[in-house]
């Protein structure tokens, strides 16, 4: 079993739709989350950052982190065509003083006009 | 304005050869990593620095090397031990304490 676990897609939704994406993961000891946006042959780019549980909003994406399930999600709001990407879910791994993260393997979504 | 700065885009390498990729940052971090991405895998670690002349390995080592003698610079070297070195390789730094890596645009190596 992966310690971090992401569907890979893909997934298509129409303009405007609200989408959900998660990641469950089987350590307790990860204290950080965060999400990342790849674009097509680009590097991934941070869209948030949450440690405790609870939710985190930011425009119109919120990131909600459920430590008790080891289940996080990111919620995009009114989808556009350009948050078509693939979506990565990241973990901090102890020791927190390493800076090393455990990926996903990302989910790829398309936004239809 | 600052980033990380991956060269070369696209490379190509032969059977049996040494290739060496490039990553510069310019924001100061202290720290800096290498990740191999393939379809369907996510990313994985091959190798991480958090000072200079200091350096870790990741989960994905073997057959890669690094070397870190300035703060702004990471170059990773896929060496001919590296049975299948065909992927897109990203170079990301951050600062002490803090999560949210800032990524390169990458390097898509192909074995020839």
């Amino acid at each position: 079993q992966k310690e971090v676990e992401q569907d890979p897609g893909p997934l298509s939704v129409p303009e405007g739709a609200i989408v959900s994406l998660n990641c469950t993961y089987s350590n307790s000891a990860f204290q950080y989350f965060m999400w990342y946006r790849q674009y097509s042959r680009k590097g991934p780019e941070l869209l948030m950052y949450t440690y405790s549980s609870g939710n985190k909003e930011d425009g119109r994406f919120t990131a909600q982190v459920d430590k008790s399930s080891k289940y996080i999600s990111l919620f995009i709001r009114d989808s556009q065509p350009s948050d078509s990407a693939t979506y990565l879910c990241a973990m901090s791994v102890p020791p927190s003083n390493t800076g090393k993260l455990i990926f996903g393997q990302g989910t790829t979504l398309q936004v239809k006009p | 304005d600052g980033g990380i700065t991956q060269s070369p885009k696209y490379l190509f390498r032969k059977e049996g050869q040494n290739v060496t990729l490039s990553c510069e940052q310019n924001l100061n971090h202290d720290a800096m990593y290498w990740y191999r991405q393939d379809p369907g895998q996510g990313l994985r670690l091959i190798y991480y620095s958090q000072i200079v002349n200091d350096f870790q390995k990741g989960d994905i080592a073997e057959g890669y090397s690094v070397s870190r003698e300035k703060k702004e610079s990471f170059p990773l070297t896929v060496t001919s031990a590296q049975k299948n070195p065909t992927a897109f390789y990203l170079c990301a730094s951050s600062i002490e304490g803090f999560y949210g890596y800032t990524f390169g645009s990458g390097t898509r190596l192909t074995v020839v």
